[in-house]
């Protein structure tokens, strides 16, 4: 019984260059969460997905980032001509039912490194 | 906007001893909170939560104190072991929305 898989762990890009991470949700769990580590500092909300659905993006940048979680396979958070200030860690997180109360199990992340 | 900040970005105890961890939080919608511990180069884990109609809740070594009127909870972990290093998370949700982190403290326990 996987937990959240994140891939790639790792992922090095050149300034301009497109990031894909992808992440694959707890089996039975149908909501995706994506959260976003800057280096010092805590976990910033990104957006909320259900299957084939954006429930909530206030937390993505309007520009460059966009997210989609298809009706198969795994969601996936596109970051379009990358700067360094991209740098994080990416953090995916999926429950089995609305929101927080049930619990999220997030994923291991993706570092994601801007050179 | 900080929502929920942990002011303490470490926080360093000895084995057997009791650890306190804050947190703090501005907005009153708020009515549910959780506790995540993160090892390094892992993903953060659930550790325990508290609705807002309660002011304590207990789970074998840990223990979360909410205080409404001061917006401030805290985490308890006693007695704290050497495998409770890691940084710890506060969130907290309004109306079983998104959660809303701090910034982590990192508790270093000692032998």
């Amino acid at each position: 019984n996987a937990g959240v898989m994140q891939n790639p762990r790792h992922l090095v890009r050149r300034r301009g260059q497109e990031a894909r991470l992808r992440c694959s949700p707890m089996k039975g769990h149908s909501h995706v969460y994506w959260y976003r580590q800057l280096p010092e500092e805590g976990l910033k909300f990104m957006v909320y997905l259900q299957k084939e659905n954006i429930i909530d993006e206030s937390g993505m940048p309007k520009e460059r980032f966009s997210a989609e979680f298809p009706k198969e396979g795994p969601s996936i958070l596109r970051i379009q001509q990358v700067v360094r200030g991209d740098s994080a860690a990416y953090f995916c997180a999926s429950s089995h039912r609305d929101r927080v109360i049930y619990g999220y199990t997030f994923g291991s992340g993706t570092r994601l490194t801007v050179v | 906007d900080q929502q929920v900040k942990q002011n303490s970005p470490s926080l360093s105890v000895q084995e057997g001893r009791i650890s306190i961890l804050n947190c703090d939080y501005t907005n009153s919608m708020f009515d549910y909170f959780l506790w995540y511990k993160k090892y390094p180069a892992e993903g953060p884990t659930f550790l325990i939560s508290i609705s807002s109609i309660k002011d304590k809740n207990e789970d074998g070594r840990f223990t979360v104190f909410l205080n409404k009127s001061a917006k401030h909870l805290s985490l308890h972990i006693v007695p704290s072991q050497p495998g409770d290093s890691a940084v710890y998370f506060c969130a907290a949700s309004s109306n079983n929305n998104d959660m809303r982190f701090g910034a982590g403290t990192r508790l270093t326990v000692k032998p």
